[in-house]
């Protein structure tokens, strides 16, 4: 069984361009969560989706934006990047709602310059 | 959602037991207790979870405190392949989201 799957795996961006990042959740799994990790820190919540509708938001710019597709797949899109938002961007996806049984990808490696 | 406060570091060695205590004083009645392990530049992976007592798996074994207070995560016979960043979390079936600290950074000597 495929796990979690995210693409790209690294990506180089310049300051003021717009990034899509997406996400394969494992299969049967209804909810994917978005997480920015930066060098050194625990991962920092972002969103979650579960059957294609937003549940939760963290404490993240407009800047950042979501959305779920009907096969349950996730794209995160960040606009006008900076360059704080360089970060490991991971996904997690879950059979439901509950963000106890999460699943990882391996990550995102956005830099920005 | 409760916060947790782990040690920033730890070392050990080789085929010893590593124990690693969190503390989460403001632990709700229906919290649980997850830990994950994270390799660098991989995402978290789940080690084990549980609500009070004792909970053993294959890798790691969780003991819970009456109180519930803290908890222990228990590695027995470390491997270097055990070196890693172990987080402590804690919240309920109802929460969208966790709080994650910086977690604890084992490392683990030949």
């Amino acid at each position: 069984d495929a796990g979690v799957t995210q693409s790209p795996t690294h990506l180089i961006k310049t300051r003021g361009q717009h990034v899509t990042l997406r996400c394969s959740p494992i299969s049967g799994h209804k909810s994917v969560s978005w997480y920015q990790q930066v060098l050194g820190q625990g991962p920092q919540f972002i969103f979650q989706y579960y059957e294609k509708e937003e549940r939760g938001r963290g404490n993240f710019p407009d800047r950042f934006s979501a959305r779920q597709f009907p096969n349950y797949s996730s794209e995160l899109n960040v606009n006008a990047l900076l360059l704080g938002d360089s970060a490991l961007y991971l996904c997690a996806s879950s059979l439901d709602a509950t963000v106890l049984g999460y699943t990882f990808g391996s990550g995102t490696r956005l830099t920005v310059v | 959602l409760a916060k947790t406060t782990q040690p920033i570091s730890m070392d050990s060695y080789e085929g010893q037991e590593v124990n690693i205590t969190c503390s989460h004083n403001n632990i709700a009645t229906n919290d649980y207790i997850t830990w994950y392990q994270q390799f660098p530049s991989q995402g978290p992976r789940f080690i084990i979870q549980g609500y009070k007592t004792k909970v053993t798996n294959e890798v790691a074994s969780l003991f819970i405190p009456a109180d519930r207070k803290s908890s222990t995560l228990s590695l027995p016979r470390v491997s270097l392949s055990d070196t890693a960043v172990y987080y402590c979390l804690v919240g309920d079936h109802s929460n969208y989201q966790l709080i994650w600290g910086a977690g604890t950074k084992l490392i683990i000597k030949p």
